[in-house]
């Protein structure tokens, strides 16, 4: 079973730019683990934010991208909001999505 | 509107089973995969299952492999979880996942 690492905390100010990565145990992420992204915020169900890398779903705002970055897979926050702060996590997809593992999390601060 | 609603959950004693549903609208549901996924009070999220859009392939997570069984019925545009052998360790919120839509989830307690 591959292990799924994300920060644990990131903190940004509001305006500020801030990246956050998914990285795998088994190796590079590429864009065949169709990496994906997800918010929740505290009481909420999750939110897909970015699906097969850089896909953004109809909701999501502008200021969010996906991309590969150093190996990993990477969201990207451009001009941070309140309302941003959140939980996000990464999935990635094995053996073309017949095992598929979450990273830990990665708690974002919005200060 | 997209929509997934779960039902389904509720308090069952270890040992016991539980079918969950997941009823879709808005979108043709035979086009998609499905997926359940859960969330263990104050953690995070873990995959556990996903069909194929025409229900040929599942695939689990080691966790809970043999023990749960999910399936779908096109007609009828519901997904369904069925969980046996429950532990105390299956107690969280179960979502249902699809055409990039998560619903509200739904609550399972395993408890004597």
């Amino acid at each position: 079973q591959a292990v799924v690492t994300q920060e644990p905390s990131l903190t940004v100010s509001p305006g500020g730019t801030v990246t956050l990565t998914c990285g795998s145990s088994t190796g590079a992420v590429t864009s065949g683990h169709w990496p994906y992204w997800y918010q929740q915020k505290p009481g909420q169900a999750p939110r897909t934010l970015i699906s097969d890398t850089s896909n953004k779903h109809s909701s999501t705002p502008a200021r969010f991208s996906g991309s590969l970055l150093g190996g990993k897979a990477a969201l990207t926050l451009s001009g941070a909001q309140p309302e941003d702060e959140a939980e996000y996590y990464c999935l990635l997809h094995y053996n073309a999505g017949r095992n598929c593992v979450f990273g830990g999390g990665t708690r974002l601060t919005v200060l | 509107e997209v929509q997934l609603v779960e039902s389904g959950g509720g308090l069952v004693q270890p040992g016991g089973s539980l079918r969950l549903s997941c009823a879709a609208s808005g979108f043709t549901f035979s086009n998609f995969g499905m997926t359940w996924v859960r969330q263990a009070p104050g953690k995070g999220l873990e995959w556990l299952a996903n069909i194929k859009r025409d229900g040929t392939e599942t695939n689990y997570v080691d966790s809970v492999k043999g023990r749960f069984t999910i399936s779908r019925d096109n007609a009828k545009n519901s997904l369904h979880l069925q969980m046996n052998s429950l532990r105390a360790e299956d107690t969280a919120v179960y979502y249902c996942v699809g055409s990039l839509t998560w619903g509200q989830g739904t609550l399972v307690t395993v408890s004597s």
